[in-house]
């Protein structure tokens, strides 16, 4: 199987605190790459963050950092400082060499309340 | 400039109509995909081509044929329009092999079948 899963189909955050969303995912390969996509309402996919499955170093960029728990096939996402920009939807992908193609989690929808 | 750039935005077509959409990227990435993402936001590849050549040809329906006359552009032609096919389509592009940054994304066709 080459399931990506997010448990969480909603989440919110109040501004300013923290949130982590969950992913797990499912595959054989060794060498693959992890990533989090972020949907706001005007639907444009845009990339938060990336982590190739060979750095046992976690990903960040800026107040995105990831949790790689790679024997636990599990890829968490947590937004430090949440801003009212950061609501939309977010969705886990991976990126399988084999098949050269992403797939994505069924996504969870960020609320952030002011 | 635009990475990836879809055509039209919109698209609201009667039943039994054929239609097609255009996308182009400017990238220079050998792989374009069609993504399809459905009223629940599941994305689910529906096409991969890479170099012109398709690669990744899902469980769908005969009415949707990609065509790729170069690589930087790969177009969805879809015959006999049926309301289940109300959507919204992405097409995406990243490099083949090597590192794998991430799927440049378009911004979406939302296609409405009455």
């Amino acid at each position: 199987a080459q399931t990506v899963t997010q448990s969480q189909p909603e989440m919110s955050v109040q501004e300013a605190e923290t949130v982590t969303l969950s992913c797990t995912y499912d595959t054989s390969e060794s060498d693959y790459y992890l990533f989090w996509y972020k949907q706001p309402p005007s639907r444009q996919m845009i990339l938060v963050i990336r982590q190739e499955a060979y750095k046992q170093q976690n990903a960040t960029e800026n107040r995105f950092s990831v949790n790689f728990q790679k024997a636990a096939k599990s890829f968490s996402l947590k937004i430090s400082d949440s801003q009212l920009g950061d609501a939309a939807m977010y969705f886990c992908a991976r990126f399988s060499n084999t098949g050269n193609q992403f797939y994505f989690g069924t996504g969870t929808s960020l609320t952030v309340i002011p | 400039d635009t990475a990836v750039s879809q055509t039209p935005k919109y698209l609201v077509t009667q039943m039994g109509n054929d239609k097609s959409i255009k996308c182009e990227q400017n990238l220079g990435h050998d792989t374009m995909y069609w993504y399809k993402q459905d009223s629940k936001k599941f994305l689910k590849i529906m096409f991969s081509y890479n170099n012109k050549e398709l690669i990744i040809n899902e469980t769908v329906p005969n009415r949707f044929s990609p065509k790729s006359p170069d690589k930087a552009h790969l177009n969805l032609h879809i015959n006999s329009l049926e309301l289940g096919d109300s959507a919204v389509y992405f097409c995406a592009s990243s490099p083949w092999g090597g590192e794998v940054t991430e799927a440049f994304f378009g911004q979406g066709t939302r296609l409405t079948v009455v």
